[in-house]
């Protein structure tokens, strides 16, 4: 069956310090990836997607993920987190054949402490 | 206003009730889908359109939940006979193409009393 698992349901890191959520999938093929975080009162905002090429891609707001098939993984990381970026973010799959949907993991919720 | 919108914002109902959700995509975008999030969870699938027709619906929970896109452009949800197991926030994304970034609405809560 196809699935996204967050292993980290919470994580608090410090402002500064660096990050890493963790992203595993079950998928037939190499899948599209996607991290998309989500404000409270906000609507879901795309960081970054790899559908192939260069295994390290770069997103907005300061945010990487690195794509390894031999661990179905794409983690996400950022070097130096700000308070801004406390949030709840969601690693999905979706079809590289087409038929759009998405499979989103059940999400990890980020804490900032000052 | 280019982002996807939808109304309302907030729906409270009472168990048994029909609803209906609308969704505005962004203008131009052929594919249009609807997902729900339960509180604490991502959001799960319900249908997608691609134009006019479903090309997939294969997350409609059962057969209380159907969507329409007539024109290709605004998509309404509804859901008759609602149940307090309804309650979520349905969230709906439009993409211009089936493979590209989803650019997702706010969502509407839905409460079921």
């Amino acid at each position: 069956a196809q699935s996204v698992t967050q292993p980290d349901i919470h994580i608090t890191v410090s402002e500064g310090a660096s990050l890493e959520l963790r992203c595993n999938y079950s998928y037939g093929a190499t899948p599209y990836l996607f991290w998309y975080v989500q404000s409270p009162g906000q609507g879901l905002q795309l960081l970054l997607k790899y559908f192939s090429g260069d295994t390290l891609v770069q997103g907005i707001k300061g945010f990487e993920a690195e794509f390894k098939r031999s661990q179905s993984s794409f983690n996400l990381r950022k070097p130096s987190v700000h308070w801004s970026d406390a949030a709840e973010y969601f690693c999905a799959v979706g079809n590289p054949r087409g038929g759009g949907k998405l499979i989103f993991g059940q999400g990890t919720t980020l804490q900032v402490k000052p | 206003g280019a982002g996807v919108s939808q109304t309302p914002s907030n729906k409270v109902t009472e168990k048994g009730k029909y609803v209906e959700l609308r969704c505005d995509p962004i203008s131009g975008h052929t594919a249009l889908y609807w997902y729900r999030q339960s509180l604490g969870q991502g959001p799960e699938f319900l249908i997608y359109f691609q134009g006019t027709g479903a090309a997939d619906d294969s997350g409609l929970p059962n057969d209380r939940f159907f969507a329409v896109r007539p024109e290709g452009s605004v998509s309404t949800l509804k859901i008759q006979r609602t149940e307090r197991g309804d309650s979520a926030v349905y969230l709906c994304a439009s993409s211009s193409t089936d493979v590209n970034e989803q650019f997702f609405g706010p969502g509407t809560r839905l409460t079921v009393l």
